[in-house]
């Protein structure tokens, strides 16, 4: 049975920096991508990036709301996937699902329960 | 950027067919996912390559997709169908590519 743990979220001042992590079970980590999907309380679905697997070079790509604040890294030994936050702003709040992608990058076939970060001072 | 409309809401009398669609520019080029969401819980992959459907899904649930606009099609809806529904595609053809969610669609079962 697949299985996706967040963990990692809380409460964290504007400018600070915060690392999710998301293990993996189930499923034979390293060969597949893995993403990072937000959402807002209240809000729809908002993609945060994604990293390929090693196969693919393990190359990541992110949305434009989140380049070069956030990044996405893999420990394909210990079945985990990460996202550092840094920089953060008050808008960065949302619960943060760690998913599985299909063979195709961008479909995401198994999703986690997601993790709060609240970004508050 | 790519944009996919969706409405607001849709709403269905239970063993009717509910459709809900989702709008983009060319959306037919795309392939098109659809996911699940039920409150309080992670969504669901429904539909995925416009038409395919998950293992463990019911064959209720379909989807199409031609020109702007895409389809799912759930039919003889049950209560528990009662969720917000929201369609994804990738998007490269912009010059910051990257994966696009509609706004979702809360679907009431009256």
């Amino acid at each position: 049975e697949v299985q996706l743990v967040e963990s990692g979220g809380g409460l964290v001042q504007p400018g600070r920096s915060l690392r999710l992590s998301c293990t993996a079970s189930g499923f034979t980590f390293g060969d597949y991508a893995m993403s990072w999907v937000r959402q807002a309380p209240g809000k729809g679905l908002e993609w945060v990036g994604f990293i390929r697997s090693k196969a693919y070079g393990g190359t990541t790509e992110y949305a434009a709301s989140v380049k070069g604040r956030f990044t996405i890294s893999r420990d394909d030994s210990k079945s985990i996937a990460y996202l550092q936050m840094n920089s953060l702003k008050t808008e960065d709040t949302a619960v943060y699902y760690c998913t599985k992608s299909v063979t195709t990058v961008t479909t995401f076939d198994y999703w986690g329960q997601g993790t709060l970060v609240t970004v508050s001072s | 950027s790519y944009v996919l409309t969706q409405p607001p809401s849709v709403s269905v009398a239970p063993g009717q067919t509910a459709r809900i669609t989702c709008g983009g520019n060319n959306i037919g080029s795309k392939s098109v996912h659809w996911y699940q969401q039920k409150p309080g819980q992670a969504p669901v992959l429904v539909v995925y390559d416009d038409s395919d459907r998950p293992s463990g899904i019911p064959e209720r649930f379909s989807g199409s997709n031609s020109g702007n606009t895409a389809t799912l099609t759930i039919s003889r809806v049950e209560a528990g169908d009662e969720a917000d529904y929201y369609c994804q595609v990738w998007d490269s053809s912009s010059d910051h590519p990257g994966v696009v969610f509609g706004g979702g669609t809360k679907l009431t079962v009256l």
